[in-house]
């Protein structure tokens, strides 16, 4: 069946650095939505790619969608500590959203 | 955004007892609701899909007399744990599909079940 995988599983960055996850599917998608889930809270989402090669930024969040639709990104500049939290991709297959293994942040002030 | 509610945020039962937990769509109408679970740390896995009127479509793997899903109106489903047993401690997580968003999946705060 469809798989979302997410790396790396944890990072630790000081605040000020940057921080990327990666997202891959084994399957191709037919779009793909990141969530952000702050620390005994829910997933919040944060933005939906849809187009092949699709780049989108929100402040200091930057996303991407890959070529293939197989794969996608979430790239934060320069993080703050309200960056905390465990942030999901979830990719659209055939009729369902399949959500990934998500990355811990933590940002040591 | 979109305020999806659940009901209760925590709860402690026996083994053997049933618990029910809504989720509700306070300010839209929702054809279309998820139920999805999460272990400590991990990911959400989707449970079933919820739609108005009709039968739930469940996942591989997930027992549908153990976990009964009632969609009985556009703004509420209910989530019923039947007979639960201690695997079944979980976090258990609701969303609400907008009509005419772009999929966005509004998601409730959760319900942390406890089963003794």
């Amino acid at each position: 069946g469809q798989q979302v995988m997410q790396i790396p599983q944890y990072q630790h960055v000081q605040e000020g650095e940057d921080f990327t996850t990666y997202c891959n599917s084994s399957t191709t998608l037919s779009n793909i939505q990141w969530y952000k889930q702050r620390p005994g809270g829910h997933p919040v989402f944060l933005i939906q790619l849809v187009k092949s090669g699709e780049v989108k930024k929100q402040k200091r969040l930057t996303f991407q969608f890959g070529e293939a639709k197989k794969n996608s990104s979430l790239h934060i500049t320069a993080t703050q500590t309200t960056d905390v939290g465990t942030y999901f991709c979830a990719g659209r297959g055939t009729y369902k959203y399949i959500f990934g293994t998500g990355t811990r942040l933590k940002v040591l002030a | 955004g979109a305020v999806v509610s659940q009901h209760p945020s925590r709860v402690i039962c026996k083994s053997g007892t049933s618990v029910k937990i809504e989720c509700r769509s306070l300010d839209f109408q929702a054809t279309t609701m998820f139920w999805y679970r999460q272990f400590p740390k991990k990911s959400l896995m989707l449970m079933a899909t919820s739609n108005e009127g009709s039968k739930a479509t469940y996942e591989q793997g997930v027992e549908k007399d153990k976990f009964l899903i009632n969609h009985a109106s556009l703004t509420l489903s209910t989530l019923t744990v039947t007979s639960a047993h201690p695997e079944d401690s979980s976090f258990y997580i609701c969303s609400a599909r907008r009509p005419g968003s772009t999929d966005t999946q509004y998601f409730g705060p959760g319900t942390r079940l406890t089963v003794l």
